[in-house]
């Protein structure tokens, strides 16, 4: 089946605990994305990857890093977690990059609490 | 910075009633995409549309694009529960980034 998977679904931390979110993808996707989505602010990209070793910065990329090692999996590393990155994060992807007009495909999210 | 607008926020309408989701945004574009999210769930592709006049209809959820005017529609005909979703636009901005509308949060009431 086509999907994006993402692991942890759930995940209770402490501030400054590294950790890192993983995206996998089986559709031979290029483009990859991170978002987050927060009340009254909606989905906001974090970072995005073309192909393998090509990143990104998205709207909001600070506190985060990105790796594209191979064309299947995009990890989300926060280094040093703090509250304000509580929120609900999605992974996707696509054929091609945005302009292309391919359809996205969503991870079912990962729901992060930093305490 | 492109900005990307949706209204109404809310929408709570009949079963049965016709009604239109705006989508305004700021700079040149004549790519547009619509996703529609279920309470506690990700997001769902809905349309891809790729240039100025573009039209794509599913069921009772038809969206345009009109690129001169930055507007994008989706209106929904003939509403009925299943219906009842948040609505986000997107738009392409950039070397390959995605701005998001703020969203539309429809009700369908019985």
């Amino acid at each position: 089946e086509a999907q994006v998977t993402q692991n942890p679904r759930y995940l209770i931390t402490v501030t400054g605990k590294k950790l890192t979110v993983t995206c996998s993808q089986n559709m031979n996707h290029e483009y990859m994305s991170w978002y987050r989505q927060d009340p009254g602010l909606g989905l906001r990209q974090i970072y995005y990857s073309m192909n393998v070793e090509v990143t990104d910065k998205g709207d909001v990329p600070e506190g985060y890093k990105v790796s594209r090692k191979e064309k299947r999996n995009f990890p989300l590393i926060l280094e040093s977690p703090s509250p304000n990155q509580t929120s609900l994060y999605f992974c996707a992807s696509s054929l091609s990059g945005m302009w292309e007009g391919h359809e996205q495909f969503f991870g079912p999210g990962t729901r992060l609490t930093v305490l | 910075e492109l900005k990307v607008e949706q209204n109404p926020l809310f929408l709570s309408m009949q079963e049965g009633k016709n009604y239109t989701i705006y989508c305004n945004y700021s700079t040149t574009s004549d790519r547009l995409y619509w996703y529609r999210q279920d309470p506690g769930k990700s997001l769902e592709s809905l349309f891809v549309l790729l240039s100025n006049g573009a039209v794509k209809q599913e069921g009772r959820l038809m969206a345009s694009l009109d690129t001169k005017a930055r507007l994008s529609t989706l209106h929904i005909t003939a509403a009925v529960h299943d219906l009842s979703a948040t609505y986000f636009c997107a738009v392409p901005f950039g070397n390959e980034k995605l701005t998001f509308g703020t969203g539309t949060r429809l009700t369908i009431i019985p």
